[in-house]
């Protein structure tokens, strides 16, 4: 089956750790992207690639860090800099970076610091 | 990056049509119109898109009005797994997927 795979779904990270979340996709696609999601809230964009060894900060890129060295793999690490990671984490891809193409969704990771 | 505004939330009968709202007054000529679904813990779903004319597909159709200002998803026939929160997104080539607030619909048996 064709997808984009998250893990894991739950996550749990003392205070002060870095923690990295997996997204992984086998639909050749390009361009993949990282969202946050607060409770009652829009998505909001962490970081996109649209290519390999490429990537570029969102919106809301302080505390966090990727890396892309697989197209098939882009990787999500919360430091401890982020503030207030407690919060649902989306992956997603398209084949291009282009208008007309879609974009698909993991099924999220929703990590709890404790 | 161009915006879009939707209602907050909108209710609807099971079995009856459904007209999801979307205005988007700055909206360039190159901009694709999306639409995506949300059901609660999940990943977001594509529902549709298009740029200028009208499109039609399984899960729904787009109506874009003549100047592209505004959009309409239309549900034909809403059921309970209808309910979710439907995100209208601008896409233009080279820009990224941003997701404002969207609309919650609630499908009322």
């Amino acid at each position: 089956d064709g997808g984009i795979t998250q893990s894991p779904k739950y996550l749990f990270r003392k205070e002060g750790q870095n923690v990295t979340l997996s997204c992984e996709q086998n639909l050749n696609h390009d361009a993949m992207y990282w969202y946050r999601q607060d409770p009652g809230q829009g998505l909001r964009l962490i970081y996109y690639s649209q290519i390999v060894n490429d990537f570029q900060k969102g919106d809301i890129a302080e505390g966090y860090s990727v890396s892309r060295e697989k197209k098939e793999s882009f990787p999500l690490t919360v430091t401890s800099a982020q503030k207030n990671p407690t919060a649902f984490y989306l992956c997603a891809s398209s084949l291009n970076y282009r208008g007309t193409t879609e974009a698909f969704f993991g099924q999220g990771t929703r990590l709890t610091v404790v | 990056d161009a915006k879009t505004t939707q209602p907050n939330s909108m209710e609807s009968n099971e079995e009856e049509p459904v007209h999801l709202p979307c205005n988007h007054s700055t909206i360039s000529g190159t901009d694709y119109i999306h639409w995506y679904r949300q059901l609660p813990s999940q990943g977001p779903e594509y529902v549709i898109h298009g740029l200028t004319s009208n499109v039609n597909n399984r899960m729904a159709s787009l109506a874009i009005a003549e100047d592209r200002k505004s959009s309409t998803l239309i549900l034909h026939r809403a059921t309970l797994r209808d309910a979710a929160v439907y995100y209208c997104i601008l896409r233009d080539p080279g820009n990224q997927f941003y997701f404002g607030t969207g609309t919650s619909l609630t499908v009322i048996p």
